[in-house]
């Protein structure tokens, strides 16, 4: 069963505008949250990361926010760029344990 | 080149046959993983290293073998490829002490069983 579930496997968003990405989990041992960025034919490279003490973390463009009662946690880009469009996969992982991955969530950021 | 590299990138093999996917990274980092990835599942972890010689299995590991006798290599072996072990393999790297840190992966290699 899926532990780490991204509902929409496609986004489109128009350039300048913000893309918001989600991702739910059913693990409340998870307290460890990674978000990957893949385009085609290559491997994922690491976006963002948040530890289960923070509600949010920020790196320019990129933020993710964390809702621990809720078991969620969601991806925001502002502004969106056409460079964005990809595959966004965020994975969880419990006490030191291997991680779990989405499915993930194709973004087409329209110029 | 520095990083981690996988080859081949695209296989087709027949089922029942012997085929191994090769990993190499030039970082030294201690940990290294499989992965493979399929429609509606994501990156499933296969096998994972923690160092040269120690192995463990990951989520999906059935019908794979691995093997770290140096520190870069990590291979992967489909000992009898099946027709559900079409997918796209992802080897990954990590220079922490654990499981649950930032992984950087290889380009993947696309393995057709026919």
């Amino acid at each position: 069963d899926q532990q780490v579930k991204q509902n929409s496997p496609s986004l489109s968003v128009q350039e300048g505008r913000i893309s918001i990405l989600n991702c739910d989990y059913t693990n409340s041992m998870f307290d460890y949250f990674l978000w990957y960025k893949k385009y085609p034919a290559e491997g994922p490279t690491f976006l963002i990361s948040i530890s289960s003490i923070k509600d949010k973390n920020e790196d320019g463009r990129f933020t993710v926010f964390l809702n621990k009662s809720a078991k969620h946690l969601s991806l925001h880009i502002v502004p969106s760029q056409p460079g964005d469009s990809a595959v966004y996969f965020c994975a969880a992982s419990a006490a030191g344990n291997q991680f779990y991955f989405g499915t993930g969530t194709s973004l087409t950021v329209i110029p | 080149d520095a990083g981690i590299t996988q080859s081949p990138r695209y296989k087709i093999t027949e089922t029942g046959r012997q085929v191994t996917l090769m990993c190499h990274q030039t970082w030294s980092h201690s940990y290294m993983f499989w992965y493979r990835q399929d429609l509606g599942h994501g990156l499933r972890l296969i096998y994972y290293s923690a160092a040269a010689d120690i192995t463990d299995k990951g989520e999906v590991p059935d019908g794979y073998v691995v093997s770290r006798s140096k520190t870069e290599n990590f291979p992967l072996t489909l000992e009898s490829a099946t027709r559900s072990q079409t997918s796209v393999y992802f080897c990954a790297s990590s220079g922490a002490r654990g499981l649950d840190y930032e992984q950087y992966f290889g380009p993947g290699t696309r393995l057709t069983v026919t």
